[in-house]
């Protein structure tokens, strides 16, 4: 049974340009949730969605970025017109309908340069 | 500020010695899952002990959870050098599904 896949596993990207982060749940996991961890600290919540809908998104910055569930598909972190400070790791965990443990990623390393 | 924090920020003991971490949080919690990341990969989860439980094991992993004092252990008895990692408290509350994250604690262990 594959783990959370996230991807791509490292991005670089100049200031002003678009990310985009994808994230495929454990199969048969229908929550989400993405989570961003800056150098030497713990991980920060950002999003929590399930299929089509953003359920508590009380950690996402108020501009610039973006997430979304799709029916079909992975979940996608959209981050537009980076900048430095957007330079972290960024992990994605799921989990099933019942239960509370979550299960993450390997996590996309974001580098804005 | 952080739900939790853990206590040491470092770590470092010998092969075969037991390491004790600990965490600490803030609100009245529903469940306390730690985890491990070793450098510059994802987190693996280990345990999750919820707050009517007082202990938990598995394998060589020991949890304890003091709702009074709002704080928990984890016990890792006779160490391995890959056990070298950074540990990680979280928490849950209320009706969120989000984790809370503390700082983590850096474990060493040396051969």
């Amino acid at each position: 049974n594959a783990g959370v896949m996230q991807n791509p596993r490292h991005l670089v990207r100049r200031r002003g340009q678009e990310a985009r982060l994808r994230c495929s749940p454990m199969k048969g996991h229908s929550h989400v949730y993405w989570y961003r961890q800056l150098p030497e600290e713990g991980l920060k919540f950002m999003v929590y969605l399930q299929k089509e809908n953003i359920i508590d998104e009380s950690g996402m910055p108020k501009e610039r970025f973006s997430a979304e569930f799709p029916k079909e598909g992975p979940s996608i972190l959209r981050i537009q017109q980076v900048v430095r400070g957007d330079s972290a790791a960024y992990f994605c965990a799921s989990s099933p309908g019942t239960g509370w443990e979550q299960y993450f990623g390997p996590g996309t390393r974001l580098t804005v340069t | 500020s952080q739900q939790g924090e853990e206590d040491p920020q470092a770590l470092s003991i010998q092969e075969g010695e037991n390491a004790t971490m600990n965490c600490s949080y803030k609100t009245s919690i529903n469940n306390l899952q730690w985890y491990r990341q070793n450098s510059g990969r994802g987190l693996v989860h280990l345990i999750l002990i919820r707050s009517n439980e007082r202990e938990k094991h598995s394998g060589r992993l020991r949890v304890t959870l003091d709702t009074s004092k709002k704080s928990s252990s984890l016990l890792i008895t006779a160490s391995r050098a890959a056990d070298t990692a950074s540990y990680f408290c979280a928490t849950d509350y209320g009706s969120a599904r989000q984790l809370t994250f503390g700082s983590g604690t850096q474990l060493t262990v040396l051969p």
